[in-house]
């Protein structure tokens, strides 16, 4: 299957410092991206989508303002948690579709996200 | 909202025997429905998936089937493996003028040798 690299895996930041997470689609181009925030134990929590070159649609709830989307091209998202508190603490996922007629997304390895 | 909803939460069989998760989503314009296998601190990984026009698709040991009418989809696993053993995820997928996805809270399968 297509191949998703989410960077870093683990971060630990300092509450008020912003942390970006990447993720790219490596052998493919993904014209949609997902992305989630999974609590230990718990299911896949869609964040927002984001689609190559327009802005990106938030789930009702996550403030657009403090989880900053780019989806700048074809084969790269970045989700930037601004002005980040330990509440924000969690696990971050990314997915990517080719959106050619193959409806499969493929997962990032996911970002553990610790602010102290 | 949409929302899909997964029983049971948690799940434990003996090796051997056939362990089923059933979901239901509430979007009508839902059209895709993958099934996830996640192990614990990795990420999800596809398993099986059905579409909107079709009721059942089976992958060796796995199989999935869809009742459009009733909203609700099945996940079956037959002479399950303690290899199986992870937190399984429904979700339901709507692909129209823009993609919208909701998973399912998660199903912990436990098998035990």
């Amino acid at each position: 299957g297509a191949v998703v690299s989410q960077h870093p895996s683990r971060v630990i930041c300092k509450s008020g410092t912003s942390v970006k997470i990447e993720c790219r689609s490596l052998d493919f181009q993904a014209t949609t991206m997902f992305w989630y925030r999974q609590f230990p134990k718990q299911s896949l929590m869609l964040m927002a989508t984001s689609n190559e070159g327009s802005k990106a649609t938030y789930e009702q709830g996550v403030e657009k303002d403090k989880f900053l989307i780019n989806h700048a091209s074809l084969t790269l998202s970045t989700l930037t948690v601004t002005s980040a508190h330990p509440e924000d603490s969690s696990f971050y996922i990314c997915s990517a579709e080719t959106g050619l007629g193959n409806t499969e997304a493929f997962f990032g390895q996911g970002t553990r996200l610790t602010v102290v | 909202g949409e929302n899909v909803e997964q029983h049971p939460s948690t799940l434990s069989v003996q090796e051997g025997d056939s362990a089923v998760i059933k979901c239901t989503y509430s979007d009508s314009a839902s059209n895709y429905f993958p099934w996830y296998k996640q192990e614990l601190g990795k990420r999800p990984q596809l398993i099986i998936d059905i579409r909107s026009n079709v009721g059942e698709k089976k992958d060796q040991r796995i199989a999935v089937t869809l009742n459009k009418t009733a909203k609700h989809f099945s996940l079956h696993i037959t002479e399950t493996q303690p290899e199986d053993s992870a937190v399984y995820f429904c979700a339901a997928y709507t692909f129209t003028s823009y993609d919208k996805v909701i998973f399912g809270p998660g199903t912990s399968l436990s098998v035990i040798p």
